[in-house]
């Protein structure tokens, strides 16, 4: 089945503990990309890949990293994470961006930083 | 950003009416892609309309774009309990696929 994985679904940590959310794909996407949820402010983009080692800054990357070392995974990286970074993630993905191709999302990773 | 705005915040209609969401956005674009994202899920593709295209339709969906106003509505006929959630628009201009904060539509049975 063609989808989008993230792990974990659910998180609870603390100031400063490093973490990392997993984003796989199936599909052969070329590109990814790192979305956070908040309540009135949408989603808002963090990071995002249109292929292997190319990766570029989203509207709001300050806090994260990310990584694109092989087609299928773009784990997002909290050095440092801190109460702010309390959100709701979605990873995506899509074929290409050229031509319009759909984006296909995980089913999300909520995080709570204490 | 190409983020789109959509309008009303919310909506909350009788199943069986129609229910129109509508969206602005700032710059040229390629494409406008409409999403829908049922509560704390990922969220969903519904339609895609592209820039030489004025109306399209899939199902109990139409959409249709005006480029000169920078605006775009999506219409859900005959609306069903069902069709409950938020709706998003997404602009889609070069690299950057972005998002407003959506319109959230409830269908009261």
């Amino acid at each position: 089945e063609a989808q989008v994985t993230q792990n974990p679904r659910y998180l609870i940590t603390v100031t400063g503990k490093k973490l990392t959310v997993t984003c796989s794909q199936n599909m052969n996407h070329e590109y990814m990309s790192w979305y956070r949820q908040d309540p009135g402010l949408g989603l808002r983009q963090i990071y995002y890949s249109m292929n292997v080692e190319v990766t570029d800054k989203g509207d709001v990357p300050e806090g994260y990293k990310v990584s694109r070392k092989e087609k299928r995974n773009f784990p997002l990286i909290l050095e440092s994470p801190s109460p702010n970074q309390t959100s709701l993630y979605f990873c995506a993905s899509s074929l290409s961006l050229q031509g319009g191709r759909e984006l296909f999302f995980g089913e999300g990773s909520r995080l709570t930083v204490l | 950003s190409q983020q789109g705005e959509e309008d009303p915040q919310a909506l909350s209609i009788q199943e069986g009416e129609n229910a129109t969401m509508n969206c602005s956005y700032k710059t040229s674009i390629n494409n406008l892609q409409w999403y829908r994202q049922n509560s704390g899920r990922g969220l969903v593709h519904l339609i895609l309309i592209r820039s030489n295209e004025r109306e399209k339709h899939s199902g109990r969906l139409r959409v249709t774009l005006d480029t000169s106003k920078k605006s775009s509505s999506l219409l859900i006929t005959a609306s069903r309990a069902a069709d409950t959630a938020s709706y998003f628009c997404a602009p889609d201009a070069y690299q950057k696929v972005t998002f407003g904060t959506g319109t959230k539509l409830q269908v009261i049975p």
